[in-house]
């Protein structure tokens, strides 16, 4: 009930594409979804972050949808640039905690 | 620059050498975290400690041994390490205390561990 399912483990999308990663989770009581991005030698940046009292968030060309009934988020890519091209982890967590639940991470590669 | 700075980047060492990993936030951060990142597999809380308390300890073995001196500072002493503890190990704080709803956790980049 404590995993956050990713997928895909791995995307390639073309320039401009809109790559789209999924997440899945059990546990009802998490209210708190970060998206973080990895890129090679580097430790994991904090992308965007949403609450399940909004169904959609976005910051720039990156969106995060929510289905809090399904249990699920999304990370949407919009206009995707080969600079986009890291690994990207969605997690969980519940308020009043310290614990992050990540998901297993998915290998993004936008060609040019 | 993100705020969270680890040292060394790398470090190679035998199954019988002590070591210790360090980190130092310049957020103003009250919690920081010590994780492993292992080749596909989900990032594995390890410790957590809050105003310097430790408030989590994942199961980890006793051959991984955190400090935290002060709110800015923390360290994973290394002792008798097996193979299978080569990963990467990634410290992040973030605001934290008692009530207090999630907040961001920034990483920092990590120091990569290989056991002989």
């Amino acid at each position: 009930q404590q995993q956050v399912k990713q997928s895909p483990q791995s995307l390639i999308v073309q320039k401009g594409g809109i790559p789209i990663i999924n997440c899945a989770y059990e546990n009802t009581a998490f209210d708190y979804f970060p998206w973080y991005q990895q890129f090679p030698g580097k430790g994991p940046a904090l992308l965007i972050a949403i609450r399940p009292d909004v169904s959609e968030k976005k910051e720039g060309r990156f969106t995060i949808s929510f289905n809090k009934s399904a249990k699920q988020f999304s990370l949407h890519i919009m206009d995707s640039q080969p600079g986009d091209s890291a690994t990207y982890f969605c997690a969980a967590s519940t308020s009043g905690t310290y614990k992050y639940i990540f998901g297993t991470g998915t290998r993004l590669k936008v060609l040019a | 620059e993100t705020g969270v700075t680890q040292t060394p980047r790398h470090l190679v060492m035998g199954m019988t050498n002590k070591k210790s990993l360090k980190c130092e936030q310049h957020l103003g951060h009250n919690a920081m975290y010590w994780y492993k990142q292992s080749a596909k597999k989900p990032l594995e809380l390890m410790f957590v400690y809050n105003f310097k308390e430790q408030t989590e300890n994942n199961s980890v073995p006793s051959r991984f041994s955190p400090e935290c001196p002060n709110s800015s500072h923390l360290f994973l002493h290394l002792h008798t390490l097996q193979p299978e503890d080569s990963a990467l190990y990634l410290c992040a704080s973030s605001q934290a205390g008692t009530g207090v709803g999630n907040q961001p956790q920034h990483f920092g980049d990590g120091t990569r561990l290989s056991i002989l």
